[in-house]
This record gives C-alpha cells, sequence and structure tokens, in this order.
C-alpha cells in the first residue's frame, strides 16, 4: 500500500502569515494532485504536479513537487480567512486508470 | 465543462435495506470512474475503480458483494450498498476521468458533490 502522509493536520494561523503543507511518501507517484475540500461537498482540484522539481503557482498558492517525485508541498503566502478548508494532497499510482491515493488531510483555519 | 453530478445528495434508511447511488458524468464521456468513502473528520479512501462494460476493481478489504457498483454506460456508474448496516454510514463520493485502461497519461479525476448515507 502506498502512503501519503500528509501534515500537519491541523493548524490555525493569522491572516497574513505565510505557511506550508507537506505531502510525502516512501513512494513514487506518476502525479499528484492537490485539492481543497469544503464541508458536505466533494474535493475540487486545485493542481497537478507531474514532473519531478515542477512548481505551480495559482496567485498566493505555490505548489512544488520533488525531484524524485515522492513527495510535495503547498505554500500559502499572505492567508486570508477564505483559505480556510480542508486541503488534501493525492498520489496517482500509475496513468490515468489509476484511483488516487490520498493523505489525511490538513483542516486549515484563518483567523481574521 | 467536467461536470459530474450525484444523486442523492444524502439519504437515511433503515437497517437491511440497500440504497443505490448514482453518479453522473454530465458533460463528457467517462471511461473510468471511481468510488470513495470517507468517514468522519478522515480522508477519502478509494473503494473501487469500474470501467464502462466491465466489471469493477475493488480495494482490499471492500466486499464486492455488499458494495454492488454498475458502469452501464460511459456517463452513469451506480453504486448499491445492500443490506445497509450503521457501519455503513459515510459520506460516498464518486469521480470521473476520461482515460481508460490503455492511457498511460495523467487523467484528471473530477469529483462529484459527494452522497451522504445514514443508516439508522
Amino acid at each position: 500500500t502506498q502512503l501519503l502522509e500528509q501534515s500537519p493536520q491541523f493548524l490555525s494561523i493569522q491572516e497574513g502569515e505565510n505557511l506550508t503543507v507537506y505531502c510525502n511518501s516512501s513512494s513514487v507517484f506518476s502525479s499528484l494532485q492537490w485539492y481543497r475540500q469544503e464541508p458536505g461537498e466533494g474535493p475540487v482540484l486545485l493542481v497537478t504536479v507531474v514532473t519531478g522539481g515542477e512548481v505551480k503557482k495559482l496567485k498566493r498558492l505555490t505548489f512544488q513537487f520533488g525531484d524524485a517525485r515522492k513527495d510535495s508541498s503547498l505554500h500559502i503566502t499572505a492567508a486570508q480567512p477564505g483559505d480556510t478548508g480542508l486541503y488534501l494532497c493525492a498520489g496517482q499510482r500509475g496513468g490515468g486508470a489509476d484511483g488516487l491515493t490520498f493523505g489525511k488531510g490538513t483542516h486549515l483555519i484563518i483567523q481574521p | 465543462g467536467a461536470v459530474v453530478s450525484q444523486h442523492p445528495s444524502w439519504v437515511i434508511c433503515k437497517s437491511g435495506t440497500s440504497v443505490k447511488i448514482e453518479c453522473r458524468s454530465l458533460d463528457f464521456q467517462a471511461t473510468t470512474m471511481f468510488w470513495y468513502r470517507q468517514f468522519p473528520k478522515q480522508s477519502l479512501m478509494l473503494m473501487a475503480t469500474s470501467n464502462e462494460g466491465s466489471k469493477a476493481t475493488y480495494e482490499q478489504g471492500v466486499e464486492k458483494d455488499k458494495f454492488l457498483i454498475n458502469h452501464a454506460s460511459l456517463t452513469l456508474s451506480t453504486l448499491t450498498v445492500t443490506s445497509a448496516h450503521p457501519e455503513d454510514s459515510s459520506f460516498y463520493i464518486c469521480s470521473a476521468s476520461r482515460g481508460g485502461w490503455n492511457t498511460w497519461d495523467t487523467d484528471t479525476q473530477y469529483f462529484g458533490p459527494g452522497t451522504r448515507l445514514t443508516v439508522l
């Protein structure tokens, strides 16, 4: 079983601060995806990283895929209350026909 | 584009009854659909993978006779929870992708809004 360790599980910070969420595994993934999930809803895709060392930016969010494609990070700059939510990383084991292995998620609270 | 719907959005049933959950890709053809389960305060766990016209592949520990999956068309997959019990109460989420067994390209999975099942 390929596991994804996501940390921290809970994070509460003040508005304007920066934060980083980590997603680590001992296994290689063909791709890694980051999702955001609101209570009672399905996860919404934020980004997919495929190439080792790849960095993608989405406004104040920066996603990085490790060189060995075993780990990834999500960095949020100048966090805002609207960033509050559950962030999930998920790895794809093989190709497009494979299901996703999800990390346990990071519950993020941004206090105004 | 790439919208996935689920029906119903929530359901309450008595123990011992069966419940069917539908997952539809509204604006694309989904060769592959996936079913996940999410317990409170936990992450999503893959239950099974289904391809149109073939039998579903179940993850280890998931009872195929209890969770019946039918992927009858390229836009519809159904999950039937048979003889439901309170421990089956969970949030069931499907996803759909355009990719099939023959592709090794990364393919985005589009998630439905989920179905909250409560078994009394």
